[in-house]
């Protein structure tokens, strides 16, 4: 099993171009995640995913759109890049429940760094 | 927005110390705590994850005990050596809204183990 991957690893973006980050799980996980991580900040999750074909919003989601359409894939989409969105973007994803627990271990990607200049 | 606090940031020890550091988080509608280990260039990993009061986790010479009615948890290492650096984060799962399984990661305890 790959686990959680994400592609790409590194990109450079100009101040308003636009770009799709895909994550991809093979573990049959129903929830979904994108965090960001900034230096000082810690992880803030962007926007979620419970199951195909649903999206919710989390702590940090302005400038940022998701997509679900398949159980094993989530796509996060940068309409037009600020350089603020300069930060390393993780994916996780997780059961709906982990050995009868509400909240669920998460297993994380390795990661996509961006830079918009 | 929830409020995970974790201390130190930073932390330095020296090979075969003992240390250990603090996460708080909301004992409202708690439901679960969870320690993650973050070694630089890669993902974070779980390590533990707990839901009741008094609760006691142990993986080798880590360690950790959570008391939800205070809203805190401790991690302890035992006997730190060189490959316990890491960060190690917390976070929280609260209930509310549409909390959907949500994590609140705390800002993580840097920690450098000096052989």
């Amino acid at each position: 099993n790959a686990g959680v991957t994400q592609t790409p690893k590194f990109r450079v973006l100009k101040t308003g171009q636009s770009m799709t980050l895909l994550c991809a799980q093979d573990m049959n996980h129903e929830y979904m995640y994108w965090y960001r991580q900034d230096p000082g900040m810690g992880l803030r999750l962007i926007h979620y995913s419970v199951g195909e074909g649903t999206t919710a919003k989390g702590e940090v989601p302005d400038g940022y759109n998701v997509s679900r359409l398949k159980k094993q894939n989530f796509l996060l989409g940068l309409e037009s890049a600020a350089p603020s969105q300069t930060s390393v973007y993780f994916c996780a994803s997780s059961y709906s429940r982990d050995r009868g627990y509400l909240v669920a271990t998460q297993y994380f990607g390795p990661g996509t760094r961006l830079l918009v200049l | 927005i929830l409020n995970v606090e974790q201390s130190p940031q930073s932390l330095h020890v020296q090979e075969g110390d003992s240390t250990n550091f603090t996460c708080s988080f909301p004992s409202s509608n708690f439901y679960a705590l969870h320690w993650y280990r973050w070694e630089t260039a890669k993902s974070p990993e779980a390590l533990f994850v707990m839901t009741l009061n008094g609760d006691e986790k142990k993986k080798g010479r880590i360690s950790a005990t959570l008391n939800t009615k205070e809203g805190y948890s401790y991690l302890y290492i035992k006997g730190s050596q060189p490959e316990d650096s890491a960060t190690y984060l917390c976070a929280s799962g609260n209930a509310g809204g549409t909390s959907y399984g949500k994590l609140t990661f705390g800002q993580g305890t840097i920690l450098t183990v000096h052989p």
